[in-house]
């Protein structure tokens, strides 16, 4: 059974930048797609950007976060980490790792089949 | 862009009614929408892929359907359990989700 357990909350200030990490257990981790989302108070979910570790090719990005966020994989640790600057109120959320959003060649999938717990991070002055 | 509207954004029915949600595509998207459990606090759960798929372990009581554009979530009698916010995805350049509805006994 795959698990992905996510960083603790984080609280942190307007203009600076925030780092959440994901790790992953119970299956290999390298091929299959890591995506972030989030979902603020009371709103729905939105897609932030993915990553398949096995491929050494750059992330994929949503165009509404490009330049400001930053996923990466580490294979040997089996964890995908999110950092997100230049934050601000409006990026106060809680934030999530699943598997699975997109597809590059064979590898993928178009939905999200496994989740993290879920980090909150308060942008609050 | 492929635009997909979710409805309604809330219901309220009683313990043992049929429940239904509807996903409606603006354009064809295969059978490709996916269906997820959202409780209160909690990540959301796949619960059907691909318009009708029962993810594992998922009780039979959920259920997917599609015609065309028009893609539906039924639960077919609801249980207490079951208070949930309840979103369709589809993929389009990027996973896109609806709007979300949100599931009250009554």
């Amino acid at each position: 059974q795959v698990q992905l357990v996510q960083s603790g909350p984080e609280v942190k200030k307007p203009g600076s930048s925030v780092k959440v990490s994901c790790k992953a257990s119970g299956d290999t981790f390298s091929y299959y797609a890591i995506s972030w989302l989030r979902q603020a108070p009371g709103q729905g979910l939105e897609w932030m950007g993915g990553v398949i570790p096995i491929f050494d090719i750059p992330p994929t990005y949503a165009q509404d976060f490009q330049g400001r966020v930053t996923i990466t994989a580490d294979k040997s640790t089996s964890t995908s980490y999110m950092e997100l600057g230049g934050l601000k109120s409006e990026d106060t959320a809680v934030y999530y790792c699943a598997r699975g959003g997109f597809v590059v060649g064979a590898m993928g999938s178009f939905y999200f089949d496994f989740w993290g717990q879920g980090t909150l991070v308060t942008v609050s002055s | 862009d492929i635009q997909v509207t979710q409805s309604p954004s809330s219901l309220s029915a009683s313990v043992g009614d049929r429940v239904t949600i509807t996903c409606q595509a603006s354009q064809d998207i295969s059978n490709s929408l996916h269906w997820y459990q959202q409780k209160a606090g909690k990540a959301p759960k796949l619960l059907i892929f691909d318009g009708f798929h029962l993810e594992t372990g998922v009780p039979s009581r959920f259920s997917g359907s599609a015609s065309g554009t028009n893609f539906t979530f039924t639960i077919s009698s609801l249980q207490p359990e079951d208070i949930a916010s309840y979103y369709c995805q589809h993929y389009d350049n990027f996973p896109r989700f609806g709007g979300g509805t949100k599931v009250e006994v009554k």
